[in-house]
């Protein structure tokens, strides 16, 4: 069964500086990988997602994700850090053979400070 | 983009009682909605998965005679809660997948507290 890590539980980082939150899965074929944001008391925003091909992908609110077969790895990126980016942020994968139905990860707390 | 909306965003029910949660597509046909059950700080849960005009696949560990899923239309799901209890009480979210389409679309979510 696929499975999703997110090792850090809370990141805190200043305004304007970068910011990497990591990601590993666990599956046996090409998985479809996928990053959301949820802001509190709400519902989820897709950030990004990888099915195949450039194993760079950009998003929107100009994040990006590196796909790494090598080390199981797609972890989030963005160049400088705006205080409304302060939310959840959880990694997910495609159960076997669908992009639909997800395995998420315990996900990442990011505090912006100013 | 594609909208799903969830209804209620907030409701609290006695301890007993069920609860309706629907979720709806607004500008495309759902064939297929996810339920996911998020408590607090945690992640989300997948609790089942809805197909237009036929039963839903539950996952493992999550009670069909609970948490009963219809999906009678393309364009809308719900989820009942029957004979809720406080442990019920969690963040209740669906996911819906158009016709054709490789996105899935989150609703905004519906807060249960069971007293």
């Amino acid at each position: 069964a696929q499975s999703v890590t997110q090792p850090d539980i809370h990141i805190t980082v200043s305004e304007g500086a970068s910011l990497e939150l990591r990601c590993n899965y666990s599956y046996g074929a090409t998985p479809y990988l996928f990053w959301y944001v949820q802001s509190p008391g709400q519902g989820l925003q897709l950030l990004l997602k990888y099915f195949s091909g450039d194993t760079l992908v950009q998003g929107i609110k100009g994040f990006e994700a590196e796909f790494k077969r090598s080390q199981s790895s797609f972890n989030l990126r963005k160049p400088s850090v705006h205080w409304s980016d302060a939310a959840e942020y959880f990694c997910a994968v495609g159960h076997t053979g669908t992009a639909s139905k997800l395995t998420f990860g315990t996900g990442t707390r990011l505090q912006v400070t100013l | 983009g594609a909208v799903v909306s969830q209804h209620p965003s907030w409701v609290i029910c006695k301890s007993g009682t069920s609860v309706k949660i629907e979720c709806r597509s607004l500008d495309f046909q759902a064939t297929t909605m996810f339920w996911y059950r998020q408590f607090p700080k945690q992640s989300l849960m997948l609790m089942a998965t809805s197909n237009e005009g036929s039963k839903a696949t539950y996952e493992q560990g999550v009670e069909k005679d609970k948490f009963l899923i219809n999906h009678a239309s393309l364009t809308l799901s719900t989820l009942t809660v029957t004979s809720a209890h406080p442990e019920d009480s969690s963040f209740y979210i669906c996911s819906a997948k158009g016709q054709g389409r490789d996105t899935i679309y989150f609703g905004e979510g519906s807060w249960l507290t069971v007293v």
